[in-house]
């Protein structure tokens, strides 16, 4: 069974870092394409961005760029996303999300359950 | 900034069929975009129910179906049922490593 798990949420003050990872099991992760997409509360989806699955590409949202850090560890079989310079509005529950390895890898086909990231001061 | 638009809000009676729809601010959506849409409840993280424009997600119901219609990308719903009442988006490859998505629609099943 595929399982993504993401730890590492939760308040932090505006300027500040935190790290978030996703664990994952139930297939071979090293062979997966993985995004990052938030959803501030209340409101919809957002694509925060994507790496292949060696790490060689990774590409980021205008809104993140330059602040967040992707990055992956094949080995342990974890997804990381480190966030710098965190804003108010990067308040959100950040998911991880597997690429589907159809579609020319353009599709979402499994979701983790989410961590919460509280931006506030 | 690239703007998908999707309907806000939608309702459909029980049994029923609507239409969704998902355009761009600056473009016809095509194949090229890759359509993809996903369901949400509350609470819950989102679930794929189709992508690449019309291909249904395993699991997902026939009753869910995509496609273009004029220039959107398009999920039908037929036969809509109580459990059908959830928040969807559509999410749109727009090339060199960028997805967007759209801001949702929430539909009520009444």
């Amino acid at each position: 069974e595929v399982q993504l798990v993401e730890s590492g949420g939760g308040l932090v003050q505006p300027g500040g870092s935190l790290r978030l990872s996703c664990a994952a099991s139930g297939f071979t992760f090293s062979t997966y394409w993985m995004h990052w997409v938030r959803q501030a509360p209340g409101k919809g989806l957002v694509w925060v961005s994507r790496i292949v699955s060696d790490g060689s590409s990774i590409t980021y949202a205008d809104s993140v760029k330059g602040r967040f850090t992707v990055s992956r560890d094949n080995a342990k079989n974890t997804l990381y996303l480190q966030m710098n310079s965190l804003r108010a509005e990067d308040t959100a529950v950040y998911y991880c999300a597997r690429v589907g390895p159809v579609a020319s890898h353009t599709m979402i086909d499994y979701w983790g359950q989410g961590a919460l990231v509280t931006v506030s001061s | 900034q690239t703007v998908v638009t999707q309907e806000p809000s939608l309702s459909v009676s029980p049994g029923g069929t609507v239409t969704l729809t998902c355009g761009l601010s600056f473009a016809s959506v095509s194949t090229t975009y890759y359509s993809s849409w996903y369901q949400q409840t509350p609470g819950q993280a989102p679930r794929t129910l189709i992508y690449s424009t019309n291909t249904r997600s395993s699991g997902v119901p026939d009753r869910f179906s995509g496609s273009i219609l004029g220039n959107k990308a398009a999920l039908t719903i037929t036969g809509a049922q109580a459990e059908d009442e959830s928040d969807y988006y559509c999410m749109l490859y727009m090339g060199s490593g960028i997805w967007v998505f759209g801001g949702g629609t929430k539909l009520t099943v009444l």
